[in-house]
Formats: C-alpha cells, sequence, structure tokens
C-alpha cells in the first residue's frame, strides 16, 4: 500500500507556457501532501505544504503567484508552473502523508521533470 | 552550518561489501530519523524509521542513531548492484504539527558485480 502517482512523468515545454502537474494516493486518503523541487546532485527541496481544502504554506522564496497549489480531495493535489521559465526547469516531487497514519512519514511519487525551452 | 550534512559520495563498492552511509545534523531538536532510498529519475522510497537514539535491523539494512553525537548512520550487509542508488536521510523534530522533513543531500552508492 501506500502508493502515490505522479502525472506526467516529462515534461519539455516552451517558455511562457503553463504546466500542470498532478499528484494522487491511490490506494490511501492524504490529509497533507508536500511539493518538493530537485536539482541535480542536491537534497530535496520543500516548496510548499498542501493541506487539503486550505490553502497551501508555501516555504521563503518560495512564488506562491509562479507555483499554484490545489489540494481539492484527499487524494488529489496540483501544482501549476506558470509562465513558465528555463530556469523553472528541475525535478518536481510529491509526496503525501497518510491520514492517520504518523504524520512524518511521506510517501513519494516518481517525479515530474520539467524542461522549459 | 547546514542542519543536515551528508556525504553525497560517490561511493563505489564491489558486490557483497559492507556499505556504511552516515549524516551528520546540528539541530539537537531532531527525534525521528528516517533513510530513503531513490533510483536515478525516480521519486524516493522509504527504508528505515526509527525514532530516538539506538539500531533497528531491517533484513540487510541497519539503521544507527547517536543522538549524543548527532550522527546517524545506514550500514547495508552484503550488498547487491540493486542496491545502487542515493541514499537520503531525513530528520524531524515530531511526528504531529512538527512533520516537515529535512533532508540530507543523498550519497550515490554503486555496487559493482
Amino acid at each position: 500500500g501506500a502508493v502515490v502517482s505522479q502525472h506526467p512523468s516529462r515534461v519539455i515545454c516552451k517558455s511562457g507556457t503553463s504546466v500542470k502537474i498532478e499528484c494522487r494516493s491511490l490506494d490511501f486518503q492524504a490529509t497533507t501532501m508536500f511539493w518538493y523541487r530537485q536539482f541535480p546532485k542536491q537534497s530535496l527541496m520543500l516548496m510548499a505544504t498542501s493541506n487539503e481544502g486550505s490553502k497551501a504554506t508555501y516555504e521563503q522564496g518560495v512564488e506562491k503567484d509562479k507555483f499554484l497549489i490545489n489540494h481539492a480531495s484527499l487524494t488529489l493535489s496540483t501544482l501549476t508552473v506558470t509562465s513558465a521559465h528555463p530556469e523553472d526547469s528541475s525535478f518536481y516531487i510529491c509526496s503525501a502523508v497518510r491520514q492517520g497514519g504518523a504524520k512524518n512519514i511521506q510517501y513519494f511519487g516518481a517525479g515530474t521533470r520539467l524542461s522549459v525551452l | 552550518q547546514k542542519e543536515v550534512e551528508q556525504d553525497p559520495g560517490p561511493l563505489s563498492v564491489p558486490e557483497g561489501a559492507i556499505v556504511s552511509l552516515n549524516c551528520t545534523y546540528s539541530n539537537s531538536a531532531f527525534q525521528y530519523f528516517m533513510w530513503y532510498r531513490q533510483y536515478s529519475r525516480k521519486g524516493p522510497e522509504l527504508l528505515m524509521y526509527t525514532y530516538s537514539s539506538g539500531n533497528k535491523e531491517d533484513g540487510r539494512f541497519t539503521a544507527q542513531v547517536d543522538k549524543s553525537s548527532k550522527y546517524i548512520s545506514l550500514f547495508i550487509r552484503d550488498s547487491q548492484p540493486s542496491d545502487s542508488a542515493t541514499y537520503l536521510c531525513a530528520m524531524s523534530p515530531g511526528a504531529g504539527s512538527n512533520y516537515k522533513l529535512t533532508f540530507g543531500k543523498g550519497t550515490l552508492l554503486t555496487v559493482n558485480p
């Protein structure tokens, strides 16, 4: 159990377009989902914490108008990179916390590699 | 000083070797310690989850936590080529409201057949 699906796995887009990434918990309900960004040979950098039915909490330095997060249900959170630019190219990973489980155990999706041309 | 320090490697060992991976940390509030394995271009997968100081064993994997030294380790016995991956340590101060994880940079491990 505890499967998190992230889609798409790979996106190539032109500069100025918006990209939506979906994160779904397939076999459990997730009260909280996290969105991370990972640069090559770097650690996971937390971007925002998403709680179902409420506004996301963004980490310092992360533009909330640039990275729109919606957590409309207990199994789905979306990250939209608006007006993407080449510097937004990165590996984006979501994770989910199981409802009723330990709140610091996160189950990760497989990640989305975004390339902005 | 970063909150969590982890040698990025790369670390290359022959099949069957014992592997030792380590992290140090500075925040004494950390109580929960985890090891994740991340294959190339994939998301991290939870390997070990421990609370406070002590050892925990799961098959070929052993996690050790020494809170007095702010030092955690992951040992892999009888390493296999399939163990080749990046290993990330992660820690958090609590399992309740303070459940954000702080990650190390990850150590890239290659096990050669």
